[in-house]
């Protein structure tokens, strides 16, 4: 079944030590997102992906990079995680942002990450 | 700005009872999008609804209803006879498509607790 994939599901690392994250699609959308969850919190955007072009959200810290090297595969790397890194990230795609019909956003399982 | 309140922080119903999730949002756009998601324990974000602006029939999908009320701006959502694996967080979320590239805008949730 066409889906979005995130590896790991849980993933645990050490302050400072540098981590990513994945995230791939079978769905063949132009558009993919990356969003911070904190428990018992609404998901935050962190950024997104329209094909290759990258919009940061303003609030998104420098800590946090992406990369698209594909239409199937984007990452998310976190540069030097902190305590207040942990959390719940979901990656999402959607066909395209910008028709008049505003497509969906179909979420991954995200990657619960820990960090110690 | 856009804005999603849901008001009900958590709701606790027993088995077979009838629940409403309530949804009001803001914006200025005569053209949005309005979406339910569910998010299990397991984390995922299950897409439920989409319903556009200019839509304001009510939808009904096996045990659950919307009802969109734009005097009101209000989307609500209903589970008739609750069961124990409706038990999950439920966010509310908007988009305003015309704009460009918006981003989902999520209500704070409500957690649904069925108990057997």
């Amino acid at each position: 079944d066409a889906m979005v994939i995130q590896n790991p599901r849980y993933q645990v690392t050490q302050f400072g030590k540098p981590v990513t994250l994945s995230c791939s699609q079978t769905l063949n959308h132009n558009v993919m997102y990356w969003y911070q969850q904190k428990s018992s919190q609404a998901p935050k955007l962190l950024f997104h992906y329209y094909d290759k072009d990258f919009n940061n959200e303003a609030d998104t810290p420098d800590n946090f990079q992406s990369r698209r090297p594909n239409t199937s595969f984007c990452f998310l790397d976190i540069r030097s995680p902190g305590l207040g890194d942990a959390a719940m990230y979901l990656c999402a795609t959607s066909r395209d942002v910008r028709t008049p019909s505003t497509d969906t956003q179909y979420f991954g399982p995200g990657t619960r990450l820990t960090v110690l | 700005a856009q804005k999603v309140t849901q008001a009900q922080t958590e709701i606790s119903v027993v088995e077979k009872e009838d629940v409403t999730l309530d949804c009001v949002y803001e914006t200025r756009d005569t053209t949005y999008y309005l979406f339910w998601y569910k998010q299990p324990p397991s984390g995922e974000l299950v897409f439920l609804i989409r319903r556009n602006s200019f839509d304001e029939q009510n939808e009904i999908s096996g045990r659950y209803s919307w009802n969109f009320q734009k005097s009101t701006s209000s989307f609500n959502f209903t589970i008739t006879a609750s069961q124990v694996v409706d038990s999950a967080v439920y966010f509310c979320a908007l988009s305003e498509s015309l704009s460009g590239n918006t981003p989902l805008v999520f209500g704070k949730g409500t957690r649904l607790s069925v108990i057997a």
